[in-house]
């Protein structure tokens, strides 16, 4: 069965920066678009980005856009968000999902969600 | 970007029927099918629970519907129970991005 599995928590300082990981499992990774969504304590969900594990091709929210990116490692199966200049309201839980189909499609099956705490 | 509105919070009792909106979807042609909608229990990931409106995943109870009417979704769930409090969250696609609506709490009475 498909499977999405992410890095452990992290704490960081302001200014820093913090990477991310997405192990999949059971499908074939390339095939399908993998996103970024966050969640602010007590928030809502937030769209971040996805790549093409195929091409390696990146979309953006405009929001994040200059902060991060994504990047993955198809002969392991793992994609990877990597946010710098982290702000304390960055702080928040980051899930990795994949799409259900291929090409421009919703993410359907997530994963576990990474715990990132910004504080100084 | 574009924003898409839910409401807060919507309640019932066992049993009955309730509908969450969310208002502003890409009402496009072409893209009016990529309307989906999550389940999120507390401390969970969200769970896709309707994709291109009104597809169910495998798994997904046939209690939950999908429907669309200009620029607004609609989540029907039908014979409410106890397991369905849970916050929904809706999202719609524009120019290359998911967005997504701020979620609505359903409270079983």
């Amino acid at each position: 069965q498909v499977q999405l599995v992410q890095s452990g928590a992290e704490v960081k300082k302001p200014g820093a920066a913090v990477r991310v990981s997405c192990k999949a499992s059971g499908y074939t990774f390339a095939s399908y678009y993998m996103h970024w969504v966050r969640q602010a304590p007590g928030q809502g969900l937030e769209w971040m980005g996805r790549i093409n594990p195929d091409n390696g091709g990146t979309k953006y929210s405009q929001k994040f856009q200059g902060r991060v990116k994504l990047t993955r490692d198809t002969s392991i199966d793992t994609a990877y968000l990597e946010f710098t200049r982290l702000r304390l309201d960055d702080t928040a839980v980051y899930f990795c999902a994949a799409a259900y189909c291929g090409g421009d499609c919703p993410p359907s099956f997530w994963g576990q969600g990474t715990l990132v705490t910004v504080s100084s | 970007q574009s924003a898409l509105t839910q409401p807060a919070s919507v309640s019932g009792s066992p049993g009955q029927s309730i509908t969450i909106s969310c208002s502003g979807i890409n009402s496009d042609v072409g893209y009016y099918k990529y309307v989906s909608w999550y389940q999120q229990h507390p401390g969970k990931a969200p769970k896709f629970t309707i994709y291109e409106v009104n597809k169910r995943p495998l798994g997904v109870s046939n209690r939950f519907s999908g429907s669309t009417s200009g620029n607004t979704a609609s989540l029907t769930i039908s014979g409410l129970q106890a397991e369905d409090e849970a916050v929904y969250y809706c999202t719609s696609f524009f120019s290359g991005t998911w967005v997504f609506g701020g979620g609505t709490k359903v409270t079983v009475l």
